[in-house]
């Protein structure tokens, strides 16, 4: 079974500017999570999409949302980005995305604001 | 919110040494689940505890939850360099649709 795949891997963009993250689950997963993982930070969450319906949400400004297609596949998008957005963006998916179940994560995308 | 802290966040010990990390919530667990991520890496998933007082191992790891279910505990028994990494409990308040809270990490290195 095919793991979680992110694109892109590394990514550069200046202050200002918007970037899209793409995510694809395992197959047959339907919970898609999203995580910012900074050096000083740790995994910091953003959101979590079930059923192309965003169902938890961390404390994040709404420069960052996402969305979920009928595929389960998932895009993260930050507007108008800062320097403070350069970080390790990782997605995880779960069967169900409830803590019951453990969560698979991407290799993530290294996002680098300049 | 609900909120997992992990102590000590960085840990360095010699080859052959023993580990551990603790895991501390601010509300009661359904379940604590425990993550490894290497160097350049992503999270991978370790294992899950769900009962009370529950203890599982893996080989050197030994995992643990407390009886109250608010904390957890992992032991690695005699290091070795593929230990090194940063390990994360994870928890929910219950088995509905609360979200995965991770804790802080431990950054375990080793001195060969």
């Amino acid at each position: 079974k095919a793991g979680v795949t992110q694109t892109p891997r590394y990514l550069i963009k200046t202050r200002g500017q918007q970037v899209t993250l793409s995510c694809s689950p395992i197959s047959g997963h339907r919970s898609v999570s999203w995580y910012q993982q900074t050096p000083g930070q740790g995994l910091q969450f953003l959101f979590e999409y079930f059923s192309e319906t965003q169902r938890n949400k961390g404390n994040f400004p709404g420069r960052f949302s996402g969305r979920q297609f009928s595929n389960s596949r998932s895009e993260m998008n930050v507007s108008t980005l800062e320097l403070g957005d350069s970080a390790l963006y990782l997605c995880a998916s779960s069967w169900t995305g409830t803590g019951l179940y453990e969560q698979y994560f991407g290799p993530g995308t290294r996002l680098t604001v300049t | 919110g609900q909120q997992v802290m992990q102590i000590p966040q960085y840990q360095h010990v010699q080859e052959g040494e023993d580990f551990t990390t603790y895991c501390n919530s601010s509300t009661t667990l359904s379940n604590i689940q425990w993550y490894k991520q290497r160097p350049g890496g992503h999270p991978v998933f370790l294992i899950q505890l769900v009962k009370s007082g529950e203890v599982k191992k893996q080989k050197r790891l030994t995992f643990q939850f407390g009886e109250a279910k608010k904390n957890s505990s992992l032991h690695i028994t005699a290091t070795q360099t593929t230990d090194v990494g940063t390990y994360f409990c994870a928890g929910a308040p219950n088995f509905g649709n609360e979200k995965l809270t991770f804790g802080t990490g431990t950054r375990l290195t080793i001195i060969p």
